[in-house]
């Protein structure tokens, strides 16, 4: 069974583009969850979709988008990039909604603005 | 919220010693805690979880933990480290009802030959 994919794998962008990071999960997983890991605040959350609605958000400003397709891929968007945005983005995919399941995460998306 | 307080940030040990690696939460009517480890330039891995039952849970690749409730410490633990152990380990806790896991900050675990 193939695991989650985190697609690209690394990225280098410019302050103030946008950009788009994706995730295929595990083949009949549904849930979609997005983490943010940096040294200084470590793994934090972005935001959680389940069956393409997006059920938690965190606290990160609205420049950060997400959204789940019917295949239950999910993309997540970064627009107007700033130094700060400089960070491993992971992506964890679990059959239902629900932290008592399992949550199996991608090697992650590694993001440089510069 | 909940949070998590990771007491050590780097953990150096002899291979084949004992090792504890210490996590604290918030205090909570109920909790979910899980442990996670993540090798270089790797995702996170599930080592193991506590929902409700038996305080002593065992994990994979020998790692166990124990939940303390009055204490609100999960602190986990292995008999004899390897090699490759060394990684980085993250607790988490969640409520019941499908909030988000929250992440301590991290404890580098390096095992010396």
């Amino acid at each position: 069974k193939a695991g989650v994919t985190q697609t690209p794998r690394y990225l280098i962008k410019t302050r103030g583009q946008q950009v788009t990071l994706s995730c295929s999960p595990i083949s009949g997983h549904r849930s979609v969850s997005w983490y943010q890991q940096t040294p200084g605040q470590g793994l934090q959350f972005l935001f959680e979709y389940f069956s393409e609605t997006q059920r938690n958000k965190g606290n990160f400003p609205g420049r950060f988008s997400g959204r789940q397709f019917s295949n239950s891929r999910s993309e997540m968007n970064v627009s107007t990039l700033e130094l700060g945005d400089s960070a491993l983005y992971l992506c964890a995919s679990s059959p239902v909604s629900g932290v008592n399941t399992e949550a199996f995460f991608g090697q992650g998306t590694r993001l440089t603005v510069v | 919220a909940q949070s998590v307080t990771q007491l050590d940030s780097q953990v150096p040990v002899f291979e084949e010693a004992p090792v504890e690696l210490r996590c604290n939460y918030s205090s909570s009517v109920s909790v979910y805690l899980f442990w996670y480890v993540q090798y270089p330039n790797q995702g996170l891995q599930l080592l193991l979880k506590y929902l409700s039952g038996s305080t002593l849970v065992k994990g994979i690749n020998g790692f166990e933990a124990e939940f303390n409730k009055s204490q609100t410490s999960f602190h986990l633990r292995k008999p004899s480290v390897h090699i490759s152990d060394t990684a980085e380990y993250f607790c988490a806790v969640s409520d019941p009802g499908n909030t988000p896991l929250v992440f301590g900050k991290g404890t580098r675990l390096s095992v010396i030959a």
